[in-house]
């Protein structure tokens, strides 16, 4: 089983500034079949990225994803008050499929 | 739009079992595969399992193979997940998700809004 590890846990931040999210795994990842989960209290996760940097239909072009092999990374520019939620990154590459742990962006 | 909206929530006693629907609207049901989710209290998300939507075929997660199983209802555009020999480890939210293409290996574009499944005696 793929591990994916997110870091960090919490990035506490002020809106306009500049997010970066990791997602490591424990075993290579086609960036192919890496994406990038959204979800908001109450409600179920959303999909932003996919092929690792590929954005989701009516994503907005401040997020922006990268990465290969194990490492892999979310950047949201400039972060807006919707922004703040939990991000999951997630392979489906390989079974089983898994999931990080999420990285909460929180208002600082 | 397209949207899936799930079963309500459910209380269930140790070893009973739980059925969860998935229904389909706005898109064709058989052209995407669904996937089903899980996050216990603390946990991270859980992938349980699959079914292509057109042909039945199913891919379990070796850790619950066997105590669930996917079937669907073409003619309700609707996807069912049943749990059976409840835990209370099994306690969760529990989510259908379809993925962008019939293929399995896709990423999950639309989800449904969750059924929270409690097992308690």
């Amino acid at each position: 089983e793929i591990v994916l590890t997110q870091s960090p846990g919490t990035l506490s931040l002020s809106p306009g500034e500049r997010a970066t999210l990791s997602c490591r795994a424990s075993q290579s990842v086609s960036s192919s079949y890496l994406a990038w989960y959204q979800q908001k209290p109450g409600q179920a996760p959303r999909l932003i990225m996919f092929s690792a940097s590929s954005r989701a239909n009516a994503i907005p072009d401040r997020f922006s994803g990268s990465g290969s092999g194990t490492d892999f990374t979310l950047t949201i520019s400039r972060l807006e008050p919707e922004d703040f939620a939990v991000y999951y990154c997630q392979q489906f590459g390989s079974s089983p499929l898994t999931f990080g742990g999420g990285t909460k962006v929180e208002i600082k | 739009q397209a949207q899936l909206v799930q079963s309500g929530a459910e209380v269930k006693k140790p070893g009973a079992s739980v059925r969860v629907s998935c229904k389909a609207s706005g898109y064709n049901f058989m052209s995407n595969g669904i996937h089903w989710v899980r996050r216990a209290p603390g946990q991270r998300l859980e992938w349980l399992g699959w079914i292509n939507s057109a042909s039945g075929k199913t891919q379990y997660s070796e850790k619950l193979q066997g105590s669930v199983t996917f079937t669907r209802d073409t003619s309700a555009d609707t996807a069912y997940m049943e749990v059976s020999g409840l835990r209370s480890e099994d306690t969760a939210m529990y989510f259908c998700a379809r993925s962008s293409s019939s293929y399995m290996h896709d990423a999950f574009d639309l989800w449904g809004q969750g059924t929270m499944v409690t097992v308690s005696s």
